[in-house]
């Protein structure tokens, strides 16, 4: 099937620890992205690579790190959890940069720090 | 700069009759405006997008939504509620410029009873 694939859909995890959340998609887009959504519902954007270059890094704690190996992958990996992490992280791509024809997201990884 | 506002945090219908969430947005430039729906514990669904055409602008499952300039408005209606239709709906306005970055509005809960 043609999609936005992340993985894993749920994440359980103790303060501290470093967990990768990964995302693939198959849509030939040229840009992907991550958003953050919290537990009110409210979504903002993390980052964004085109092409496997960097176009958008919002004020986010240098914890989390991006890595695009290719523009069909986007992971995210974030060290040192801490409780204000919890929250859903959906990935999206959209067919280029502008995102002028709307995104396709996943269906969100449910991150819960403990 | 780009925001959007959700009129209604809660709407609540009843089966049958018309649905109506209400978006304000303000944008120093021709905007792209869509509607996300999201479904409990399920991604985000594209309903409909205005980049520019046609001021009214039908989607999937029988919403449409119009674009008045004069009002800065982009309303979401549909003639007829189905109990399917109960989910977190998104107004979203996309940044102009060269990157893809979505303001999303708080979203409206919509209610469908029986």
């Amino acid at each position: 099937d043609t999609a936005v694939s992340q993985t894993p859909k749920y994440l359980v995890t103790q303060m501290g620890n470093d967990k990768s959340i990964k995302c693939e998609q198959n849509l030939g887009h040229d840009t992907m992205y991550w958003y953050k959504q919290d537990s009110k519902k409210f979504l903002k954007i993390m980052f964004s690579y085109n092409n496997k270059e960097l176009i958008i890094n919002e004020t986010v704690p240098n914890r989390f790190s991006p890595k695009s190996p290719d523009k069909a992958h986007l992971n995210l990996h974030i060290n040192s959890l801490e409780l204000g992490d919890s929250a859903v992280y959906f990935c999206a791509s959209s067919q280029e940069r502008t995102g002028w024809y709307g995104y396709t997201f996943g269906s969100g990884t449910r991150l819960t720090v403990v | 700069a780009q925001s959007v506002t959700q009129l209604d945090s809660h709407v609540s219908v009843s089966e049958g009759t018309p649905v109506l969430l209400r978006c304000n947005y303000s944008s120093s430039y021709s905007p792209s405006l869509f509607w996300y729906v999201q479904h409990p514990n399920k991604g985000l669904q594209l309903l409909l997008k205005y980049t520019s055409a046609a001021t009214l602008v039908k989607g999937i499952n029988g919403f449409e939504a119009e674009f008045k300039k004069s009002e800065t408005s982009f309303h979401l209606t549909k003639p007829s509620a189905h109990m399917s239709d109960a989910a977190e709906y998104f107004c979203v306005v996309s940044r102009s410029g060269n990157t893809g970055k979505l303001i999303f509005g708080q979203g409206t809960t919509l209610q469908v009873k029986p």
